[in-house]
């Protein structure tokens, strides 16, 4: 029972374009998403969140876009740089609940 | 230290072998968490661990697993008769309490022959 999905395994952007990486929920539960950034042997970092109270949040490049009505969120990056190149996991918190729930992942590669 | 630390970062084992994985996490972070991914999946969830609290195991695939937090502070996750289907690295987060922000550490990558 995926909850979280990221149906796009991978995504290939020209550097400058902007990266749009998407991510759908079915658990009306959720109040609370994240976007955590992956490098090769490294642990997942934190990037950008967003309460289900708002609809956007914005930081520097990185903004978070999330559609209550559709279960989905999407993260934009603009413009795309090559340090962007890496797996983007899409997690999400049920209210009242403290363990993240993530998706498959997106692997992000920015083109020179 | 500044992170959550992980060891070992890489382990080979032979199949039916028990083995430990060890995190050391946030000093002052009261909240602990176990992850595993996978080849081509994403992060799983295996169990929660919360200040003095019973941990939340609902994520663990088995009896073969378990995981201990001593003290409060450092934890153990152990694989018992290791299967190849437990090879993923294995991930752990920390975090203040009520925070909804993890800092993972770097994970241990598990490959079971």
């Amino acid at each position: 029972d995926q909850q979280v999905k990221q149906n796009s395994p991978s995504l290939s952007v020209q550097e400058g374009r902007i990266s749009i990486l998407n991510c759908d929920y079915t658990n009306s539960m959720f109040d609370y998403f994240l976007w955590y950034k992956k490098y090769p042997a490294e642990g997942p970092t934190f990037l950008i969140s967003i309460s289900s109270i708002k609809d956007k949040n914005e930081d520097g490049r990185f903004t978070v876009f999330l559609n209550k009505s559709a279960k989905h969120l999407s993260l934009h990056i603009v413009p795309s740089q090559p340090g962007d190149s890496a797996v983007y996991f899409c997690a999400a918190r049920a209210q009242g609940a403290q363990k993240l729930v993530f998706g498959q992942g997106t692997r992000l590669t920015i083109n020179p | 230290g500044a992170g959550v630390s992980q060891s070992p970062s890489n382990k080979v084992t032979e199949k039916g072998k028990d083995v430990e994985l060890r995190c050391d996490p946030i000093s002052g972070h009261t909240a602990l968490y176990w992850y595993r991914q996978s080849l081509g999946q994403g992060l799983e969830f295996l169990i929660y661990f919360q200040g003095n609290s019973a941990p939340d195991k609902s994520g663990l695939p088995s009896d073969r697993f378990s995981a201990e937090r001593t003290g409060g502070s450092v934890s153990t996750l152990t694989i018992q008769r290791t299967q190849q289907e437990d090879s993923a690295v294995y991930l752990c987060a920390s975090s203040p309490d009520n925070n909804y922000g993890y800092t993972f550490g770097s994970g241990t990558r598990l490959t079971v022959v």
